[in-house]
């Protein structure tokens, strides 16, 4: 059965420091990856997304993510954080098995430490 | 485009009170979801239907119902409200490789 495990609940960087959340997924076949954003109060919103093209995805706002098949991770970064990017972030996957039904991780919120 | 839209954005209920949570979208996609949001807990999957007249139960479906006429509507009924339905919910809808659309978001208090 297909899995998402999101490393931290929390993580907090300082502005202007590298973003690192950890997204790892198990999944039998290969996978779509997805990185949402939710702002406070606000809807999910797609951040970017792998779909089996290029491995390295680039998303808004400056983020990127890498699919690393050997290591079944989908870990997203951005090289220097802003105030504004704080807000929760969630990686899903989804397969062919599945229907293409997402499977959620459990988010993780990114505190920006001015 | 308006894509997904939800409506009430809030709404407080009594306990035993029963209401609809409407959702519509204009993007012609067959798969829509019903999520709920809870502290801590992340997004928990209510009911889902791959098209009209069909549905099919989430992680948490109990005390909710759905149906799907039209691809676009997708209406979540709560039977019976419950103080632990206070939650947010989403509604989404997904195109055909799992990336989702979502609403903004109905915020229910039941007291």
């Amino acid at each position: 059965a297909q899995s998402v495990t999101q490393l931290g609940s929390h993580v907090s960087v300082s502005e202007g420091a590298l973003v690192l959340l950890r997204c790892n997924y198990s999944s039998s076949v290969p996978p779509y990856l997805f990185w949402y954003v939710q702002y406070p109060n606000q809807g999910l919103q797609l951040l970017l997304k792998y779909t089996s093209a290029a491995t390295l995805v680039k998303g808004i706002n400056g983020f990127e993510a890498e699919f690393k098949k050997s290591e079944t991770s989908f870990h997203l970064t951005k090289p220097s954080a802003h105030m504004s990017d704080a807000a929760e972030y969630f990686c899903a996957v989804s397969d062919r098995n599945s229907n293409y039904q997402l499977i959620w991780g459990a988010g993780t919120k990114l505190i920006i430490k001015p | 485009n308006a894509g997904v839209t939800q409506t009430p954005k809030f709404q407080v209920l009594k306990t035993g009170q029963s209401m609809t949570l409407q959702c519509a979208q204009d993007m012609n996609h067959e798969y829509m979801s019903w999520y709920r949001q809870d502290p801590g807990m992340g997004l928990r999957l209510i009911h889902y239907s791959v098209g009209a007249g069909i549905t099919d139960q989430g992680e948490v479906p109990n005390g909710y119902n759905v149906s799907r006429s039209t691809t676009e509507d997708f209406p979540l009924r709560l039977l019976s409200a419950a103080p632990s339905q206070t939650s947010v919910y989403f509604c989404a809808s997904t195109n055909g490789v799992g990336e989702q659309y979502f609403g903004p978001g109905t915020r229910l208090t039941v007291t």
